[in-house]
């Protein structure tokens, strides 16, 4: 299987900088025929489901603010929230779908400094 | 709109059987990759299993944790997803997400979830 790991496991970050979320695969998740990573990002609000953020390791889902990037290839990679805004306050998880099973990071908690 | 919406959980002894439901509207059920995922109170998430669409074999998939326990299976004509849960164990405790894949593997829409508690 293949094992996400997330760092660190909680941030906290002033209003309207910039907050850092890296995930590590164990094996490479970019599929050599299409150039594509496999890592998609989510977002998880208290009570809440998870929300889709990003695909592909870099295609912004629709709907989703631009402050929200994310890059990488191979086995890094990284979320990126360019100005945290007081509704970023979540838990973060990257997830692989290369091959099953389907594995998820441990989480990030973002918070508020 | 899309709409997930998860029934069936609850409290259930160790080695009984639970089925969970997944009522599906808002976009082409038949066409689409379903999955259920799980999530300790608490902690992070964990992937049970998929189904693919007919089109593509209706085949499924699971997590080690769960093969040969649970059964993932759909009702087209109904637009309704299950998940059949047998000997469960108290590990199995979790809150159940239904939720849809679109394109290769990514999940675009969850359910708000049902919460399965394993416990004698």
């Amino acid at each position: 299987d293949i094992v996400m790991t997330q760092s660190p496991d909680s941030l906290a970050v002033s209003l309207g900088e910039r907050a850092t979320i890296n995930c590590k695969s164990s094996q490479s998740v970019l599929y050599s025929s299409n150039n594509d990573n496999y890592v998609a990002w989510y977002q998880q609000k208290p009570g809440q489901p998870p929300k889709l953020l990003i695909y592909w390791a870099s295609t912004r889902e629709s709907g989703v603010p631009d402050r929200f990037s994310g890059s990488g290839s191979g086995t890094d990679f990284t979320l990126t929230i360019s100005s945290l805004q007081a509704e970023d306050v979540a838990v973060y998880y990257c997830q692989q779908y290369y091959n099953t099973p389907y594995t998820f990071g441990q989480g990030t908690k973002l918070e508020i400094k | 709109e899309v709409q997930l919406v998860e029934s069936g959980g609850g409290l259930v002894k160790p080695g009984e059987s639970l089925r969970l439901s997944c009522a599906a509207s808002g976009f082409i059920f038949s066409d689409t990759w379903m999955t259920w995922v799980r999530q300790n109170a608490g902690k992070g998430l964990e992937w049970v299993g998929r189904i693919k669409a007919k089109a593509d074999g209706g085949t499924t998939d699971y997590a080690a944790p769960v093969k040969g326990r649970f059964s993932i299976s759909r009702d087209d004509s109904k637009n309704t997803l299950y998940l059949q849960m047998n000997s469960p164990k108290t590990e199995d405790t979790a809150v159940y997400y239904c939720a849809k894949f679109r394109g290769w593997g990514w999940i675009d829409f969850w359910g708000q979830g049902t919460l399965v508690t394993v416990s004698s």
